[in-house]
């Protein structure tokens, strides 16, 4: 299994509180993804990075920040969670493309938060 | 509608038996794609990557096609371990490594 870990695996926290999840890697992989998992959505990109210091939104990224300062780390803050953010977080890493031929994504074992 | 497309199911089959599943996408941009399987309450898990020319993995065969923009998946001689959550995912060209994924398509093998 590709070295992600996730941490915490599960958190319940109250609405208006600040929430930062953790993912570490000891692939080197250049790329680094946060995804939310609801029922009826399917896995939905939040914010992804291409390098350290790099990175981009995702299509839900509203309420979300990352911030990647070292290779190995890509944190994913909830500045003030609310209820509706009460979903399974992934995290996920790639390499970079070989030639033409994207390289898939490996996840980590997933974040399971409430917002009450 | 969504850019990946997936019958959720369930599919139940017997064990042993053959089983496909579809997967449309809207964006003929789209580059490259796989096949993820997840199990209830865990991380996906890459099943096979799917090329142009269609690959088999022992019992598992994928097949692309580009002009009816679908993928499938089959699944011969299925196990009960084989029960799970199947999950279409496309790249699309020029959209960085950013993947789309389908909901899945829920596969119960039964005895």
């Amino acid at each position: 299994d590709a070295g992600i870990t996730q941490s915490p695996r599960h958190k319940v926290t109250e609405t208006g509180t600040p929430v930062t999840l953790r993912c570490h890697q000891t692939e080197n992989h250049r790329y680094m993804y946060w995804y939310r998992q609801d029922p009826g959505h399917g896995l939905r990109l939040i914010h992804y990075s291409y390098g350290v210091k790099d990175t981009d939104k995702g299509e839900v990224s509203d309420g979300y920040s990352v911030s990647r300062s070292k290779t190995e780390d890509f944190l994913l803050t909830l500045e003030s969670a609310t209820s509706s953010q009460t979903s399974v977080y992934f995290c996920a890493i790639s390499e970079s493309k070989i030639g033409q031929a994207y390289q898939p994504q490996h996840f980590g074992d997933g974040t399971r938060l409430s917002i009450l | 509608r969504k850019e990946v497309e997936q019958d959720p199911g369930p599919f139940n089959v017997p064990e042993g038996a053959t089983v496909a599943f579809n997967c449309t996408y809207s964006n003929s941009a789209s580059q490259s794609f796989f096949w993820y399987r997840q199990d209830c309450r865990k991380e996906p898990k890459l099943l096979m990557s799917v090329y142009s020319s269609g690959n088999e993995d022992g019992r598992f065969t994928a097949q692309l096609n580009r002009a009816s923009q679908y993928i499938s998946l089959l699944i011969r001689d299925s196990k009960l371990s084989d029960s799970a959550t199947y999950l279409c995912v496309v790249i699309r060209h020029g959209g960085g490594n950013k993947l789309t994924f389908g909901t899945g398509t829920q596969l119960k093998v039964e005895l």
